[in-house]
Formats: C-alpha cells, structure tokens, sequence
C-alpha cells in the first residue's frame, strides 16, 4: 500500500531564517505531488506542483521555492522566511498514470510558525 | 473560475443523528469531487471518490451524492458518532490531470455530542 511522510511535524523558526520541510511518498511510482498551505480560517492553497522529477509549477508567487530531486521525494524550501509564511503545510500526492482516478492523498502536515 | 461552497460552516448534532453536509460548486464541467475529513492539527483524509460519471458513493456510514447539473454534492452521514466530530471538506477537480484546477471548500466543521 502506498504512505506519505511529511517532516518535521512543528517547526518554529525565527523571521530570516531558512527553510527546509520534506516529504516522500512510498509504495508508488511517478506520482503528482502537490505541496499546499492551510492558514488559519482559510482554505486550501495549492502553492506548488510536480509531474516528474525535476518538474515544478508554481502556483503562487512567494519566497517559497519547491524542489524533486527524487521520484518520490517533494522538498519546499525558503531561504528567508517572513511572518506571513506561518501556517499548516500539507504534502499531497495522487497518482501519476494516465487513467488514474485522480485521487489526492495528504500527509499528516507540517506546522510552521515563524516569530 | 470554479467556486466550491460548503453550508453550513459548523454544524453540531446529538449522537445517533443521521446528517447532511453540503458542497455546491459553480463550474459543472468536473473531472470529479472528492471528500476529506480533517481533524484538529492533522493532514486530510480521503472519504470518498465520485468519478463525474457517477452518481454515488458509499463507504461504511458515508454515503456521497453528485448532481452535476445542479452543481451539488452531499455527504450523508448515518448514525453519526462522536469520533466523526471533524472538519469535512469538498474538493472539485475541473480537468484531467490538472492540478490547477483542483478547488477546495472551506470545509463544514462537525460537533457531534455524546
């Protein structure tokens, strides 16, 4: 069966520092992954995307950038983070075959909070 | 551009009530709808799948209607428990593979009481 691991879970990092969350999918191969942003009281943004390795869309323009230097394996970075980037970050995958059902699954996410 | 709605917001029911959640959308033109169930601090959980050609899903308790035409969607919810106490949210995707177009709801936040 397949899993997705987000870590780490809670991050509190001061405004200008760097940032590293990471996720990885198993029991699957060529899956879309999706990196999006819960804030509080709001929906879900979807902030970046990948259909292959080294394959990223952006969705929203920000200070985050996202990297896939593996096939199952989503990393979202910023070099310097501000106090807007605080908020609960979900990594998704689905699967990647053409006649898939589309379906979208979530990690446990990642609760950033920037002081 | 797709708008997905979800009324009510909060809903908050005894134990042992059957229930109705609800998901409207704007653009009828989708791939397919799916829902999740989101408890305090954790990531989504898949419920349930409806293929645009479908007219209903059922899982267990859970049951998921579509109705492309009016734009709607219901997640019916039998004898409901207290662990079903959870955000519920809906997500439409317009196009095939597209992530872009996948839009979600602000989700219905469900209380139930022992």
């Amino acid at each position: 069966s397949q899993t997705i691991h987000q870590w780490p879970a809670t991050l509190v990092q001061p405004v200008g520092s760097p940032l590293s969350l990471e996720c990885t999918v198993e029991g699957t191969s060529n899956p879309n992954l999706y990196w999006y942003r819960q804030a509080a009281g709001r929906g879900l943004q979807l902030l970046f995307y990948s259909v292959g390795i080294g394959q990223i869309s952006s969705e929203v323009p920000q200070n985050l950038s996202a990297s896939r230097p593996q096939d199952r394996q989503f990393i979202l970075s910023s070099k310097k983070l501000l106090l807007s980037d605080s908020g609960f970050y979900l990594c998704a995958w689905s699967p990647g075959l053409a006649g898939a059902t589309g379906e979208l699954f979530f990690g446990e996410g990642s609760r950033l909070t920037v002081l | 551009k797709q708008e997905v709605t979800q009324i009510p917001a909060a809903l908050s029911v005894p134990e042992g009530e059957n229930l109705v959640l609800n998901c409207s959308f704007t653009d009828s033109a989708i791939y397919n709808l799916q829902w999740f169930r989101q408890d305090p601090g954790k990531g989504l959980t898949s419920l349930l799948l409806i293929q645009s050609s479908q007219r209903e899903q059922t899982s267990g308790r859970l049951n998921a209607s579509l109705d492309k035409s009016s734009g709607r969607s219901t997640l019916y919810i039998a004898a409901s428990q207290p662990g079903d106490s959870a955000t519920y949210l809906c997500a439409v995707r317009v196009r095939r593979g597209s992530a872009r177009q996948l839009t979600f709801g602000s989700g219905t936040q469900l209380t139930v009481l022992p």
